[in-house]
């Protein structure tokens, strides 16, 4: 089935520099590639996602990119701030239907001033 | 916005127990999904229904059953349960669009 890497499982940035985060997966029919966000004592909560008809989709501070042939994804936010730290997790959507997700190990950002 | 509860929110027990988590979503969607959460693992399926009396296997099923009464109510049975099965347990829902919206949370201990 499918599998989804994440790296790198921890990231420090300095406030106001861009953190970026990667993914890769196995399944080329996988379709859809969603990004969440997990503050601490928190749920997981959708912030951007991106389908395989597109190679860029931007939501503010938030940039994800997805290259098709190389089965990697990323995301990307700039000018990163305190709220910005979490944990967030990519994950792949095997099925064309979106009937389940296939998560990454997660990366934990942290911002500092 | 789609609300997820889930109870209990803590839960201990001792190898060997029965444990039951519920998880009622009100928003009428169709799948609602079992995940656990480990450090390292990121979020693992455990389970998965798409409507009332359907029951999908996800990617890490063993020791668990599941149970979906209504299309509302989602449950998850550790029938035996281990030390291994320690861990942050979610459920959520999805309906007509691909966003999941995750309920709070079960942490639960088996000693």
């Amino acid at each position: 089935g499918e599998q989804v890497e994440q790296l790198p499982s921890i990231l420090r940035v300095q406030e106001g520099s861009s953190a970026s985060i990667n993914c890769s997966y196995e399944d080329s029919a996988s379709n859809y590639f969603p990004w969440y966000k997990q503050e601490p004592g928190e749920n997981p909560k959708l912030i951007i996602d991106i389908r395989s008809n597109m190679e860029r989709k931007q939501i503010q501070e938030l940039i994800v990119l997805l290259d098709k042939k190389a089965k990697r994804f990323s995301l990307h936010i700039t000018d990163t701030q305190p709220g910005d730290s979490a944990m967030y997790f990519c994950a792949a959507s095997p099925s064309s239907s979106f009937s389940k997700l296939v998560f990454g190990q997660g990366t934990s950002l942290s911002v500092v001033p | 916005e789609a609300a997820v509860t889930q109870s209990p929110r803590n839960k201990v027990t001792v190898t060997g127990g029965n444990v039951t988590l519920s998880c009622r979503q009100t928003n009428s969607h169709n799948y609602m999904y079992w995940y656990r959460q480990d450090t390292g693992h990121g979020l693992r399926l455990i389970h998965y229904s798409y409507g009332a009396g359907n029951l999908q296997i996800g990617d890490v099923p063993d020791g668990y059953k599941a149970t979906r009464t209504t299309q509302e109510d989602f449950f998850l049975l550790l029938e035996l349960a281990s030390p291994s099965q320690t861990s942050l347990y979610f459920c959520a829902s999805r309906g007509a669009y691909a966003e999941q919206f995750f309920g709070p949370g079960t942490r639960l201990t088996v000693l």
